[in-house]
């Protein structure tokens, strides 16, 4: 069984500065994980994902993310808010039957 | 592409009615999922289809069926339904050949349970 932890449901930054979201997996294998980003009353839309390829996973919008299996994380940051960044964040774990396990997710609000 | 089309967006029942909420895409994708959204908790996944003809029960899959008549549609029935299924509800496809392909959403359908 695979669970997701998302370490903050809410995550609020001034535009310009740093984002950092962060996330926990439990595996009992070589996990594939992904990040999800929705914007209000709209769908999820894919921000980037980790297949067990390099660490460091970049994704859409500036965003990037790096896997780190010592610390069963995958933690996503940009280096600058914009104020379109606001949205829900999900960091999803997937298992080999397909099956796609969300984290609480993280709501951003970015300051003008 | 239209991608993953859901109807209806919104949607009001009186407790005990029942609906069937339509999902369908046009990617030819074999892998098909329903989930819905409730604040705080993330997605969680109701059931799930692998192929035409084949259907299996997600986390929480009590008061919903599925079936999965064509690789194009995946529909959700509610039977009768119940304050607690009030919920936005998303539908999501991707190809089955790599577990790590991405999967597309719908817009989501907003449902209400009076």
């Amino acid at each position: 069984a695979q669970s997701v932890t998302q370490l903050d449901s809410h995550v609020s930054v001034s535009e310009g500065t740093p984002v950092l979201l962060r996330c926990n997996y439990s595996s009992s294998y070589s996990p594939s994980l992904f990040w999800y980003v929705q914007h209000p009353n709209k769908g999820l839309q894919l921000l980037l994902k980790y297949t067990s390829a390099a660490t460091l996973v970049k994704g859409i919008n500036g965003f990037e993310a790096e896997f780190k299996k010592s610390e069963t994380s995958f933690h996503l940051t940009k280096p600058s808010a914009h104020m379109s960044d606001a949205a829900e964040y999900f960091c999803v774990v997937i298992s080999n039957d397909y099956k796609l396990s969300f984290g609480a997710g993280t709501t951003v609000t970015v300051r003008a | 592409n239209a991608g993953v089309t859901q109807t209806p967006k919104f949607q009001v029942l009186k407790t005990g009615q029942s609906m069937t909420l339509q999902c369908a895409q046009d990617m030819n994708h074999e892998y098909m999922s329903w989930y819905r959204q409730d604040p705080g908790m993330g997605l969680r996944l109701i059931h799930y289809s692998v192929g035409a003809g084949i259907t299996d029960q997600g986390e929480v899959p009590n008061g919903y069926n599925v079936s999965r008549s064509t690789t194009e549609d995946f529909p959700l029935r509610l039977l009768s339904a119940a304050p607690s299924q009030t919920s936005v509800y998303f539908c999501a496809s991707s190809s089955a050949g790599v577990v790590t392909d991405t999967q597309y959403f719908g817009p989501g359908t907003r449902l209400t349970v009076l």
